[in-house]
């Protein structure tokens, strides 16, 4: 019965390289959240998908950032040429009857 | 602008002592949840609310939900050190809003 996997679990890449963040949601679940948490705050909303569609990307940087969530595969959050700045946690969530699940995160640090 | 504004944002009780966090906003939700998150983890579910009025209770914690559902508390009752994390509120729109969050420590 496994939860919501988001790997890796620690990032660190270089100003300028591509960040890969991928996220399986739960069993039976076809909806995938993406959620961006600086220090000591609370979680931004980025981007809300299912399969094969984006259904809300509101929240998105306009530049550099992108999502996918493919027929088959994990979700993937895409960021091109990193700064400082992306350096957060992003959670993804799949929702069920009762509400989030959320992964464990991935930590993103740029260099 | 915080679609939904928690305070406080920092709170730092003794164990024992009791509390109470708010959650407020000036639109209106279809339902509501709180979410605990702990250090290097992501928030788990603790509650969902969803009619005006309603009041729900986990053990030491108490869940209301404003009449109108544009706000909402959480009383923790004799606060354990267990208790100490990022306490945080969510409102349902077309996806998951989040408040900013409270970040409580119950010291010993």
């Amino acid at each position: 019965n496994a939860g919501v996997m988001q790997n890796p679990r620690h990032l660190v890449r270089r100003r300028g390289q591509e960040a890969r963040l991928r996220c399986s949601p739960m069993k039976g679940h076809s909806h995938v959240y993406w959620y961006r948490q600086l220090p000591e705050e609370g979680l931004k909303f980025m981007v809300y998908l299912q399969k094969e569609n984006i259904i809300d990307e509101s929240g998105m940087p306009k530049e550099r950032f992108s999502a996918e969530f493919p027929k088959e595969g994990p979700s993937i959050l895409r960021i091109q040429q990193v700064v400082r700045g992306d350096s957060a946690a992003y959670f993804c969530a799949s929702s069920g009857f009762y509400g989030y699940t959320f992964g464990s995160g991935t930590r993103l640090t740029v260099v | 602008t915080q679609l939904l504004e928690q305070s406080p944002q920092f709170l730092s009780i003794q164990e024992g002592e009791n509390l109470t966090v708010y959650c407020n906003s000036s639109s209106v939700f279809s339902s509501l949840q709180w979410y605990r998150q702990e250090p290097g983890e992501g928030p788990v579910l603790l509650v969902t609310v969803v009619t005006g009025g309603e009041v729900k209770k986990l053990k030491r914690l108490t869940f209301q939900f404003g009449d109108a559902r544009k706000d909402s508390s959480l009383h923790i009752t004799a606060a354990q050190t267990g208790d100490t994390g990022l306490y945080l509120c969510a409102g349902a729109f077309n996806d998951m809003r989040f408040g900013a969050g409270t970040r409580l420590t119950v010291k010993p």
